[in-house]
């Protein structure tokens, strides 16, 4: 059974980067036609996608964020990462990592989600 | 494209059935025939979960008093003999096209 774990700071200053990690166990990150994705919801909010490292090997991302953030993929320690650059008080949310199958399993995976609030 | 939900809320007696509504702004057909229309369950403190994907196909260990269906720009998700465990928000989502979106999500209630 695949399972995903996000770690990483609970509390970031406004303006400074946010820097999160999402550790893949029970399975190879770089097991074919999987897509790894990085999503958030803000506090009594719905869902936000924010980017995806696609099994081609290109990455998307949210065009609301994508001035401003970077998804990599670590296949040595089966973890990928997520950076949202100069983050504000909207930015506050629960962040997810979530895997995707062969295109159609979309967001199968879940990590259990990670609450980030950024302080003035 | 842009995911609309309706209801927003839905109170249901247990043991009777619920229907979730979801249209796209444009049709979720890919280039590739298929339509990657998703159905997910978040229950109150919990991750979402995936329960319906390509419209209609339910995922591993789903009970089958779920279903989906739809075409195009209309999809249902229907849960039968809606049973306790049922209650959160549901979310349709689609992956036809980046960036993936979500409905604004049905809260489903026990009355």
């Amino acid at each position: 059974q695949l399972q995903l774990q996000e770690s990483g700071p609970g509390l970031v200053k406004s303006s400074e980067t946010l820097s999160l990690t999402c550790t893949v166990s029970g399975g190879s990150i770089s097991r074919s036609g999987s897509d790894w994705g990085w999503l958030r919801q803000p506090p009594g909010e719905g869902l936000e996608w924010i980017g995806t490292f696609h099994n081609t090997g290109n990455t998307y991302y949210n065009p609301s964020l994508e001035s401003r953030v970077s998804i990599s993929v670590d296949s040595s320690k089966n973890q990928f990462s997520l950076k949202l650059y100069s983050v504000t008080a909207t930015d506050t949310a629960v962040y997810y990592c979530a895997r995707t199958y062969g295109d159609y399993l979309h967001l199968e995976y879940w990590g259990q989600g990670i609450q980030v609030t950024v302080s003035s | 494209i842009v995911m609309t939900q309706t209801p927003l809320s839905s109170p249901v007696t247990l043991g009777q059935s619920a229907s979730i509504s979801c249209r796209s702004s444009e049709s979720l057909v890919h280039t590739d025939g298929n339509t990657y229309l998703s159905w997910l369950l978040q229950r109150p403190g919990q991750p979402p979960r995936l329960l319906i994907y390509k419209i209609s196909n339910r995922f591993s260990g789903v009970p089958d008093r779920f279903s989906g269906s739809g075409a195009g720009t209309d999809f249902t998700l229907k849960i039968s003999r809606v049973e306790a465990e049922d209650v959160g928000v549901y979310y349709c989502t689609q992956a036809t096209q980046f960036p993936y979106t979500f409905g604004q999500g049905t809260k489903l209630e026990i009355k």
